[in-house]
């Protein structure tokens, strides 16, 4: 159990349309999602938290309007990459938990490219 | 405030030799305590966690780890190295028991077990 999927895998998108990515915990509940970007040979850099039906949580530093999170149900959370850029090029994984003590689990990752 | 560290960038062992992959903490709390490991291009897997109760923490795959309350420390280790576990290992920590459930991840130690 506890397996989360990322839609989609690979995206490569030209500089100012919008990309959205999809977060799925596919067989529980999740209380909270979590959204991070890495870098390549780096740690995950947490973007925002989010729980189901409130506002996400936003890291200082990342801009709310540029990456747009929709947390609708307790099994799908969606990052909108708006009017994206070369720069916004990343690898972008998202986790999920069941509660507040629980290990996250995390989906597989979505590679974003802006040409 | 929580923070990681992973002093190593590398590790090198040959495969059947012990390993370890070393990790120190610091947090305002009890800390929660968790290792993960990324395969190339992959998301993060789950491997254990210490919450509280015994020391060692066994987890997936054959790896443990030992918490240290007085050295601040949760190396990850395992008695036999595979090839098949190269890949980056994560540890991270959160102090919050409840609420915000903000995990810091350390910046990664690649794990390479040489034939």
């Amino acid at each position: 159990g506890a397996v989360v999927s990322q839609h989609p895998s690979r995206v490569i998108c030209k500089s100012g349309t919008s990309v959205k990515i999809e977060c799925r915990s596919l067989d529980f509940q999740a209380t909270t999602m979590f959204w991070y970007r890495q870098f390549p040979k780096q740690s995950l850099m947490l973007m925002a938290t989010s729980n189901e039906g409130s506002k996400a949580t936003y890291e200082q530093g990342v801009e709310k309007d540029k990456f747009l999170i929709n947390h609708a149900s307790l099994t799908l959370s969606t990052l909108t990459v708006t009017s994206a850029h070369p720069e916004d090029s990343s690898f972008y994984i998202c986790s999920a938990t069941r509660s507040s003590y629980n290990e996250q689990f995390f989906g597989p990752g979505t590679r974003l490219t802006v040409l | 405030a929580q923070s990681v560290a992973q002093p190593e960038d590398q590790v090198n062992v040959a495969e059947g030799n012990p390993l370890t992959v070393k990790c120190t903490y610091s947090v305002s709390g009890n800390p929660y305590l968790f290792w993960y490991v990324q395969y190339p291009n992959r998301g993060l897997q789950f491997l254990l966690k210490y919450i509280t109760g015994d020391n060692l923490v066994k987890g997936s795959y054959g790896f443990e780890a030992e918490f240290n309350k007085s050295q601040t420390s949760f190396h990850l280790k395992k008695p036999s190295a595979l090839v098949s576990d190269s890949a980056l290992y994560f540890c991270a920590v959160r102090d919050d028991p409840g609420g915000y459930q903000k995990v810091t991840f350390g910046t990664g130690t690649k794990l390479q077990v040489i034939p």
